[in-house]
């Protein structure tokens, strides 16, 4: 069964709007960790976020802030004023477990290749 | 800096060649991974270390093999046996004891089969 799930291939934005990626998932751990990487063409793996099961409050880094809904097992990104440098591929990821011990196995689901028009 | 660093860049193998992707790491982290990328595709876990001379098989260990001799080196050796191994591979890197976003990626390693 597929434990992350990005439903959104690819998306196209105007520069400046703000852009929402959806990411679902699927997992009976209490505890887990749920994390957004950038992949831009050159390959590396950029961490943008990170949200654990047990975080209280939804995560923000700067331009980039995580809807949490946990009842409804969603972890969307959303980017605020978006620029021409966000257009990049979109991993939504997740770690069963805590963390505290042991590695930190990642699940990915399939990305999405985001677009930023000028 | 501190970072993980992958060599080589690219690499072009022939059938039935084995090749060795090299990755090391400055950080002083006990957790090491090897993930593949095929095109379009998100990454998937080949084997991964807690700690050295110990590793564990990921969701495609088949045809692939490791070591961990060393707390920096974390070597991927790509077998004959693996049947298609054209694909973009990832080394990472990680603490043990906090959760969280300490998961630190390479830049990759692109491997063709010519």
């Amino acid at each position: 069964a597929q434990k992350i799930t990005q439903t959104q291939p690819g998306m196209f934005v105007q520069e400046k709007e703000a852009v929402t990626l959806d990411c679902t998932y699927d997992t009976s751990d209490p505890s887990y960790g749920l994390f957004w990487y950038k992949q831009p063409s050159s390959g590396e793996m950029i961490f943008l976020i990170y949200q654990g099961s047990y975080d209280q409050q939804n995560a923000t880094e700067g331009r980039y802030s995580l809807n949490f809904q946990k009842a409804r097992k969603s972890a969307n990104l959303v980017i605020s004023a978006s620029q021409l440098g966000d257009s990049a591929m979109y991993f939504c990821a997740m770690r069963e477990g805590r963390g505290i011990q042991g590695a930190q196995k990642l699940v990915f689901g399939q990305g999405t290749r985001l677009t930023i028009n000028p | 800096d501190g970072g993980i660093t992958q060599s080589p860049k690219y690499l072009f193998r022939k059938e039935g060649q084995n090749v060795t992707l090299s990755c090391e790491q400055n950080l002083n982290h006990d957790a090491m991974y090897w993930y593949r990328q095929d095109p379009g595709q998100g990454l998937r876990l080949i084997y991964y270390s807690q700690i050295v001379n110990d590793f564990q098989k990921g969701d495609i260990a088949e045809g692939y093999s490791v070591s961990r001799e060393k707390k920096e080196s974390f070597p991927l050796t790509v077998t004959s046996a693996q049947k298609n191994p054209t694909a973009f591979y990832l080394c990472a890197s990680s603490t043990t004891g906090t959760p969280g976003n300490t998961i630190y990626f390479g830049e990759g390693s692109w491997l063709t089969v010519v």
